[in-house]
């Protein structure tokens, strides 16, 4: 059973980039037909989607987000990143890493429990 | 792009049936049969209940239906429970390739 799990730092300054990784156990990332997102939601408030990418290498990014945002695979390390730059106390939020087992682009059926991460100096 | 539209809140009896609506757009819920429903539970990530409208994915009780009219999709739980409360939320393909969450609906079972 495929597994995920969130890593990096609980605390950015301003004006930095804040970097995650999504650990991928249980499987084999590497040509697995699923999409690889990220999904954060600040505190107390609803979800918004990040960013997506397929296993081809394409990459799908939130408009609002796109100038900073990049969702990179590492296939060697059987695990995915998120990189958000130029952050600010608005980017302060729980980070979900998910994948889409079922192929669609829409339909995130494995979650990693989530790392809160706070915009601070 | 704009969140879906989802009410704050809804509550029911335990054996009700309930509904929670989701209102977009036709470049979003109107234009693609791409809608999902997650629940959520606090301090807990979202688990998958529906995709596609109307699909369940294994494992999900069948005590949950989805279904979509024009803009708005909904989803329906009959056979209301305790452990169903929890906030809902919906989710919907765009026109231009992304993905757009609704501000989620907190479920009371009273």
């Amino acid at each position: 059973q495929l597994q995920l799990q969130e890593s990096g730092p609980g605390l950015v300054k301003p004006s930095e980039t804040l970097s995650l990784i999504c650990s991928v156990s249980g499987d084999s990332i590497t040509y697995k037909t699923y999409y690889w997102g990220w999904i954060r939601q600040p505190p107390g408030k609803g979800l918004e989607w990040i960013g997506s990418m397929y296993y081809s290498g394409i990459t799908y990014y939130n408009p609002s987000l796109k100038s900073r945002v990049t969702i990179s695979v590492d296939t060697s390390k059987n695990q995915f990143s998120l990189k958000l730059s130029s952050v600010t106390a608005a980017d302060t939020a729980v980070y979900y890493c998910a994948t889409s087992t079922l192929g669609n682009f829409d339909a995130y059926d494995i979650w990693g429990q989530g790392t809160m991460v706070t915009v601070s100096s | 792009q704009s969140a879906l539209t989802q009410p704050a809140s809804v509550s029911g009896s335990p054996g009700q049936s309930i509904t929670f609506s989701c209102t977009g757009t036709s470049s979003d819920v109107g234009g693609y049969n791409y809608v999902s429903w997650y629940q959520q539970r606090p301090g807990k990530a979202p688990k998958l209940l529906i995709f596609d409208v109307t699909n369940r994915p294994s494992g999900v009780s069948n005590r949950f239906s989805g279904s979509k009219s024009g803009n708005t999709a909904s989803l329906t739980i009959s056979g209301l429970q305790a452990e169903d409360e929890a906030d809902y939320y919906c989710s919907s393909y765009t026109s231009i390739t992304t993905l757009v969450f609704g501000g989620g609906t907190k479920l009371t079972v009273l």
